[in-house]
């Protein structure tokens, strides 16, 4: 139980174009998700945390416009990353919480993006 | 400021050689503590949650402790399959990640 997956794992794009990663629960609701995004050899970094149905809460120096998420459903949540640049090439996580976890994260297995 | 510290960054084993891996935090109404796994390429998989001073948990050849200010994993007889990146996070505000022991298990 408890499986999170994600679309795409890897993702190349072009400097200036829009991605879009999805994170799904599997097997569960998720009454919230997560967006980490990790650098090599450091730790995850949370992004913004969603409730389905609400707007996302951003961490401070996270840019809302450029990181927009959806979370449309319960099990389903979306973080399109607009106008892509360098910069943002990392390897974005999602985690997910169910309706029975009163802090236990499951996470996704991740998305490489690159950004060219 | 809410802080979370893992040692060693990388440690080195013999196949059946155990030892502990350590996690020290320093945050405000910790809610709990949580390791996880993650191996190259992949996202972190869960392996325990602790809440209390004097919890341990345990999982095949893993044991989880935790007291006030730091937490253990310890690992008897690994096998080269538990080669991957432990992480160590606490629950505040947010949850709080460490930057991991990143093990290799030597045949």
């Amino acid at each position: 139980g408890a499986v999170v997956s994600q679309h795409p794992s890897r993702v190349i794009c072009k400097s200036g174009t829009s991605v879009k990663i999805e994170c799904r629960s599997l097997d569960f609701q998720a009454t919230t998700m997560f967006w980490y995004r990790q650098f090599p050899k450091q730790s995850l970094m949370l992004m913004a945390t969603s409730n389905e149905g609400s707007k996302a809460t951003y961490e401070q120096g996270v840019e809302k416009d450029k990181f927009l998420i959806n979370h449309a459903s319960l099990t389903l949540s979306t973080l399109t990353v607009a106008s892509a640049h360098p910069e943002d090439s990392s390897f974005y996580i999602c985690s997910a919480r169910g309706w029975d976890s009163v802090y236990e994260q499951y996470f996704g297995p991740g998305t490489r993006l690159t950004v060219t | 400021e809410d802080q979370v510290t893992q040692s060693p960054e990388a440690l080195r084993l013999q196949e059946g050689e155990s030892s502990s891996l350590n996690c020290s935090y320093t945050v405000s109404g910790l809610r709990g503590l949580f390791w996880y796994r993650q191996d190259p390429g992949k996202g972190p998989e869960f392996l325990f949650t602790l809440y209390s001073a004097g919890e341990e948990k345990e999982k095949e050849r893993l044991k989880a402790t935790l007291t006030k200010k730091e937490s253990f994993l310890h690992i008897t007889a690994p096998k080269p399959e538990d080669s991957a990146t432990y992480l160590c996070a606490v629950q505040a505000d947010k949850l709080i990640f460490g930057t991991g022991t990143r093990l290799q298990v030597f045949p």
